[in-house]
């Protein structure tokens, strides 16, 4: 079976400081991967997404970008943390049986404040 | 305007209740719908999968799809205190990368 880790599962960090959150899938190979973000009381804002190595979709302009160095690793990388940038950040993967089209299955998520 | 809305509640329940969740859609072109229930502080998980017009029932749940008025409802019979979440709608364009466009979310809270 398929299974989605993102570490860390928290993160306080001050503004102006960088940040990297990593998220990673089991028991599939190729799979689109999700970067999303969660504000308090929100829905899903999509930030990128990727169909393979080193292929990145941005969605929104902003302070963030992603990377996927492997098949089943998606990165979410700032250089600058602004306030702005807190929330809860969910990395999520679809599904690939095609009698379900554009299922998507969500990790634990991270939880970031930015101070 | 929001491709999906959602009113966010919060919604309140006796438990037992029939629990009406709804969403509605402005783009034509959707043709999947799926919804997601979260618990607080968890990643979302995949609850129903609905591809065209009419019901779908697991369970205690049914999910509604009218495409003719743009509106996607969630049904929850004889609710329980576990069904308190925050339930979100998706849809999803053929095609299109898989990507979901989500409603902002139900808050739901069914007290025993």
């Amino acid at each position: 079976s398929q299974t989605i880790h993102q570490w860390p599962a928290t993160l306080v960090q001050p503004v102006g400081s960088p940040l990297s959150l990593e998220c990673t899938v089991e028991g599939t190979s190729n799979p689109n991967l999700y970067w999303y973000r969660q504000a308090a009381g929100r829905g899903l804002q999509l930030l990128f997404y990727s169909v393979g190595i080193g292929q990145i979709s941005s969605e929104v302009p902003q302070n963030l970008s992603a990377s996927r160095p492997q098949d089943r690793q998606f990165i979410l990388s700032s250089k600058k943390l602004l306030l702005s940038d807190s929330g809860f950040y969910l990395c999520a993967w679809r599904g690939q049986d095609l009698s379900f089209p554009d299922t998507q299955y969500f990790g634990p998520g991270t939880r970031l404040t930015v101070l | 305007q929001k491709e999906v809305e959602q009113d966010p509640g919060p919604l309140s329940v006796p438990e037992g209740a029939i629990v009406s969740l709804n969403c509605t859609y402005s783009n034509s072109a959707f043709q999947y719908f799926m919804w997601y229930r979260q618990y607080s502080r968890k990643g979302p998980e995949l609850l129903m999968y609905t591809y065209s017009s009419g019901n779908k029932e697991d369970g205690r749940f049914t999910a509604q799809v009218d495409k003719s008025s743009k509106y996607i409802s969630l049904f929850i019979r004889d609710s329980q205190p576990s069904d308190s979440a925050t339930y979100l709608c998706a849809s999803s364009i053929y095609n299109q990368g898989g990507k979901l466009i989500f409603g902002q979310g139900t808050e739901l809270s069914v007290k025993p």
